[in-house]
């Protein structure tokens, strides 16, 4: 069976601070897709990244980073220079590569992040 | 391209009545699902399908039917809601393959049960 697990429930910064959310993932597959979905106040599911397992490069966007390590099954996220715009809950979510997962993702419990001014 | 459409977006309704919760993409997606978003647990899979004519139970089906006679349209029905349910719920759709492997989701519907 799949896990991922989010174990900051909340995390609190200042803006302009770093801010790194963890994932730890369990899956038997050997092929799989890892995602991190932002949720805004407004409530909608923002899709932010899509990782391959068998693609261990660490990837940038702007003020985002994701480092994917399968050796300890990570995938962690990192706001660089935080705003108060990042605030939202985000969630790491995981799905199998077989026929029949294509469209069942196994989500963790979500971090809030709250940044303050 | 509308890409998913859930309505409505917001529903109360009373225990023991039935409804149906719309889903429809235009994006030709073999796979569809609903998830519920319960505060601290994340989104949890209702059910799903991957094709016409094809669904599946998920982690909590529990008080949920679906079909899906179309490939555009995957509706969520409650027969007889319970206070249980109260929750948001998310449809999602995705195109079979590893080259189409983003999922996409509606933008949620909030139902209360009283």
């Amino acid at each position: 069976a799949q896990k991922v697990t989010q174990a900051q429930t909340e995390i609190s910064v200042v803006e302009k601070e770093d801010v790194t959310l963890d994932c730890v993932y369990e899956t038997r597959d050997t092929t799989y897709y890892l995602f991190w979905y932002k949720q805004p106040p407004s409530g909608e599911l923002v899709f932010l990244i899509r990782r391959n397992s068998f693609d261990e490069q660490n990837e940038i966007s702007g003020r985002y980073s994701w480092n994917f390590q399968k050796s300890t099954s990570s995938f962690n996220f990192t706001i660089t220079a935080s705003q108060v715009v990042d605030s939202a809950v985000y969630f790491c979510a995981l799905s199998e590569a077989t026929t029949d997962s294509w469209g069942k993702l196994q989500f963790g419990a979500g971090t809030q992040v709250v940044v303050t001014p | 391209n509308a890409g998913v459409t859930q309505t409505p977006k917001f529903q109360v309704l009373k225990t023991g009545q039935s409804m149906t919760l719309q889903c429809a993409q235009d994006m030709n997606h073999e796979y569809m699902s609903w998830y519920r978003q319960d505060p601290g647990m994340g989104l949890r899979l209702i059910h799903y399908s991957v094709g016409a004519g094809i669904t599946d139970q998920g982690e909590v089906p529990n008080g949920y039917n679906v079909s899906r006679s179309t490939t555009e349209d995957f509706p969520l029905r409650l027969l007889s809601a319970a206070p249980s349910q109260t929750s948001v719920y998310f449809c999602a759709s995705r195109k079979e393959g590893y080259s189409g492997n983003t999922i996409y989701f509606g933008e949620g519907s909030w139902l209360t049960v009283v």
